[in-house]
């Protein structure tokens, strides 16, 4: 069974850093591009950042880009996203997202559980 | 980045009655190299992560039901649920993956009349 299992998540002040990880299992982790989306409390869902699967490509969303890094462990089936500067505007729920392909431009399924992040002091 | 917005931002239907959902993209999502629409649709019930329903805008992902089904092309697509379910009460996204910065709708919260 195709799975991704998310931990990381928490309560952090503004300004802070966290990483979330996003454990994969159940299919060819490196065949395939992953994606991190996120959900604002009553929102819709808002792209963050991609990542090939080899890892030597990778994307952001304006609205995090020199602030999250995306990265991915292939031997240990790993999805990171390490985020620094959180603010307030970060509070969100973080899903890990399998790209269908390897090399993007394809849709997302599975979905993890979802981690939650809130950005408070 | 390609922006998409939804109609409406609410639907209320009656049960066994059809919902539309409408999408429309602000740059044509259809690839002509190989007349392709990069156009998904999800549904997402509360607690829950997003389901994918539809890819290439119009093929059904194995499992959802039939009486879902998606139409259209270039900048402007449809989510149709044929007849209404209990279980269909959810909101609806629609996602471009035309390009790898993908975006999405705002939603469309789809309840029951």
């Amino acid at each position: 069974e195709v799975q991704l299992l998310q931990s990381g998540g928490g309560l952090i002040q503004p300004g802070g850093s966290l990483r979330l990880s996003c454990a994969a299992s159940g299919f060819s982790f490196s065949n395939h591009a992953m994606s991190w989306v996120r959900q604002a409390p009553g929102k819709g869902l808002e792209w963050v950042s991609g990542i090939s699967g080899s890892g030597g490509s990778t994307y952001y969303a304006d609205s995090v880009k020199g602030r999250f890094t995306i990265s991915r462990d292939n031997s240990m089936k790993i999805l990171y996203l390490q985020m620094h500067g959180l603010t307030a505007e970060d509070t969100a729920l973080y899903y890990c997202a399998r790209d269908h392909g390897r090399q993007f431009l394809r849709w997302f399924d599975p979905w993890g559980q979802g981690t939650l992040v809130t950005v408070s002091s | 980045d390609i922006v998409m917005t939804q109609s409406p931002d609410s639907l209320p239907v009656s049960l066994g009655e059809r919902a539309t959902i409408n999408c429309k993209s602000s740059q044509s999502v259809l690839y002509s190299s190989n007349n392709v629409n990069y156009l998904a649709w999800y549904q997402q019930k509360p607690g829950q992560p997003p389901k994918l329903l539809i890819y290439w805008a119009s093929t059904r992902e194995s499992g959802v039901p039939d009486r879902f089904s998606g139409s259209g092309s270039g900048t402007d697509f449809t989510l149709t649920i044929s007849s209404l379910q209990a279980e269909d009460v959810a909101v609806y996204y629609c996602q471009q993956y035309y390009t790898p910065l993908y975006t999405f709708g705002q939603g469309t919260k789809l309840e029951i009349k």
